[in-house]
């Protein structure tokens, strides 16, 4: 069946770093790939996503593209802030269907 | 773009009661919607499919006699937890498709069952 597999966090990085969240999934036919991010106490948010192979989602700095042959889609953002702190969940999903999500990256950013 | 709202965004009650969540769709019609529960520091576990006008298909694992979902208008679903125990308190987010195929998501209901 689809499944996804992110990094374990959590992630500790200084303000300005570069973020790199690592996602590598399992699908039969061609899934949209997603990012959501959820801020404390709250729901999910999109992020970017995904719909094909070698597309690019970005959005707010963060940016992540969809490789076929390594089946991944990992999230980049060149220079985090504090406020980028939350957890991730990478997810994949067929027209239609329900989405199947990782389990969630934290990520810690000092200032 | 389309919103999907929960109500409530959270709930306590006692051990053996009911509880009922709601998500509506505010912009738009969903023939489906989707029920998914969160842990703590957990992903989100697809719980059923709930579609208008017919009966909602559960996941393997999930009470179907305890958690009553309801999809009777285009608009409005409903997860009622029935005799809830502590062990049922978690986040519940429900999400709605468009007739495009993409999914919004509700903000969440914190249920907990003391």
């Amino acid at each position: 069946g689809n499944s996804v597999t992110q990094m374990e966090g959590p992630v500790t990085l200084s303000e300005e770093a570069f973020l790199t969240i690592n996602c590598t999934y399992t699908a039969t036919g061609y899934p949209s790939l997603f990012w959501y991010v959820q801020y404390p106490g709250e729901g999910l948010q999109l992020l970017l996503k995904a719909t094909k192979a070698d597309d690019k989602g970005s959005n707010k700095g963060f940016e992540a593209t969809y490789r076929k042959e390594t089946t991944s889609f990992h999230l980049e953002k060149g220079s985090v802030q504090v406020s980028d702190s939350a957890v991730y969940f990478c997810a994949l999903g067929q027209a239609g269907t329900a989405l199947i999500f990782g389990k969630g990256t934290t990520l810690s950013v000092s200032s | 773009g389309a919103v999907v709202s929960q109500h409530p965004s959270w709930v306590i009650c006692k051990s053996g009661t009911s509880v009922k969540i709601e998500c509506r769709s505010l912009d738009f019609q969903a023939t489906t919607m989707f029920w998914y529960r969160q842990f703590p520091k957990q992903s989100l576990m697809l719980m059923a499919t709930s579609n208008e006008g017919s009966k909602a298909t559960y996941e393997q694992g999930v009470e179907k006699d305890k958690f009553l979902i309801n999809h009777a208008s285009l608009t409005l679903s409903t997860l009622t937890v029935t005799s809830a125990h502590p062990e049922d308190s978690s986040f519940y987010i429900c999400s709605a498709l468009t007739d495009g195929n993409e999914q919004y998501f509700g903000p969440g209901t914190r249920l907990t069952v003391t």
